[in-house]
């Protein structure tokens, strides 16, 4: 069965350095989205991408965020200057723009910031 | 803009009893309506949605839900609960399908007695 399929699993980075969570979304899928959970509180929207760009994005989501499609099958959630408060696990969904709003979820990359 | 409020943070039942989670939701347009399970240290797993058509939506691991459009209700319900249903349960709305994200509620966690 098609999965989202997400890395790395887990992250360790210090405050201040870059990150990239990468994911490979379900292969005809035409909607991609990022989500945030950190621990323990809700799931999150941070932002969606269709037609390679951003259609939609939350307060969360400013300038040190970025997305990107580099390719035909990634895509990457950037984090310029990471920030104790970045840690938290970020999934990544997709969806084929069918008639059922149903989001495909990755596992999940868990992100801790030091 | 639309909004989900789930009660009760934890539930406790015991093995056999009634599962009931509730949710209500907030929207200005007719919403699609999901509840998503999170088993530890794992992604988001869909278990069952309403879109249209019938309002009694039933999906996998015996549990089912009802859309109440006078109540703006989607509660999630299991007649006898097991061990292995022991998970975060989040219930989520959409106001239209494909580019629009899903708001989550601030989901409740099933604790299964033996």
């Amino acid at each position: 069965e098609p999965e989202v399929t997400q890395t790395p699993s887990h992250q360790v980075t210090q405050m201040g350095q870059e990150v990239i969570l990468r994911c490979v979304p379900i292969s005809n899928h035409l909607y991609f989205y990022w989500y945030r959970q950190i621990l323990g509180q809700k799931v999150e929207f941070l932002v969606s991408f269709y037609n390679n760009e951003i259609s939609e994005k939350s307060e969360i989501f400013d300038d040190q965020f970025s997305v990107e499609r580099p390719d035909g099958s990634n895509f990457t959630l950037k984090i310029r200057s990471t920030k104790l408060e970045d840690s938290a696990m970020y999934f990544c969904a997709s969806n084929g723009g069918g008639n059922t709003g149903e989001l495909f979820f990755g596992e999940g990359s868990r992100l801790t910031v030091l | 803009a639309q909004s989900v409020t789930q009660l009760g943070s934890h539930v406790s039942v015991s093995e056999g009893a009634l599962v009931l989670l509730r949710c209500n939701y907030s929207s200005s347009v007719p919403p699609y309506l999901f509840w998503y399970v999170q088993y530890p240290n794992q992604g988001l797993q869909l278990l069952l949605k309403y879109t249209t058509g019938a309002t009694l939506v039933k999906g996998i691991n015996g549990f089912e839900a009802e859309f109440k459009k006078s109540e703006t209700s989607f509660h999630l319900t299991k007649p006898s609960a097991h061990m292995s249903d022991a998970a975060e349960y989040f219930c989520a709305v959409s106001v239209s399908t494909g580019r629009r994200a899903l708001t989550f509620g601030s989901g409740t966690r099933l604790q299964v007695q033996p």
